[in-house]
């Protein structure tokens, strides 16, 4: 099957720094979403990626599709406290299938340190 | 802002018993899925779910598992002889549409098989 492969596996920063995490696929996705997940809950949806180059802000998070429609990044600037969590991306490989089965990443546990 | 919402939060079950894990999507939402996360991994799709029949499922769902959409506002998943392994979050998904492609989860019901 499909298989992305998110990195680093773990972040430990400084209150105040910028963040960048991104995955990658060998095979070609038609979209991709970033979801932070909280422990004990579900998954939420941060930014939603459908054109291929196509750059997105929500706030402090900017995530980009990339050009190749194999990767995708995210970043988060000026980190708080708050955003510790674990972070996945998600993508919907291309050809699409009939049920639109997202594929996850293995997550980024962000650790972020007042 | 409309939520998915899933009952119950927990559910602790012999081996062998059968579990319902129920979910509320989105009201005006179409398409519908059913997720598992064993502790410390990735998401994992095991179905999807549209005009009352399964679009696709995953090798993950076998004939133990069945989904239903009894009335017009719930959807269930249901393992008919847990397994030890079945032990994990599940979370229910809905999205609006086809050409919509986002996603959007609920809290999950954490499992327990003992």
């Amino acid at each position: 099957g499909q298989q992305l492969n998110q990195s680093p596996q773990s972040m430990f920063i400084q209150e105040g720094e910028d963040v960048s995490m991104n995955c990658t696929s060998s095979s070609i996705f038609n979209t991709w979403l970033w979801y932070k997940q909280d422990p004990g809950e579900g998954p939420v949806l941060l930014i939603a990626l459908y054109k291929a180059g196509e750059l997105t802000s929500n706030g402090r998070l900017t995530a980009q599709f990339g050009i190749t429609r194999k990767d995708s990044f995210l970043n988060i600037s000026a980190s708080i406290p708050s955003d510790v969590g674990i972070y996945f991306c998600a993508g919907l490989p291309a050809p699409q299938t009939s049920g639109s089965r997202l594929t996850f990443g293995e997550g980024t546990q962000l650790t972020v340190n007042p | 802002e409309p939520e998915v919402t899933q009952t119950p939060s927990h559910q602790v079950t012999q081996m062998g018993q059968e579990v319902i894990l129920r979910c509320v999507p989105i009201s005006n939402h179409l398409y519908f899925y059913w997720y598992r996360q064993i502790l410390g991994q990735k998401v994992e799709f095991l179905v999807s779910f549209y005009n009352n029949e399964i679009s696709e499922k995953s090798e993950i769902f076998d004939d133990q598992f069945s989904v239903e959409r009894p009335d017009g506002s719930n959807f269930t998943l249901k393992i008919r002889s847990t397994k030890l392994e079945d032990s994990a979050m599940y979370f229910c998904a809905s999205k609006k549409g086809y050409v919509q492609e986002t996603q959007y989860f609920g809290p999950g019901t954490r499992l327990l098989v003992l």
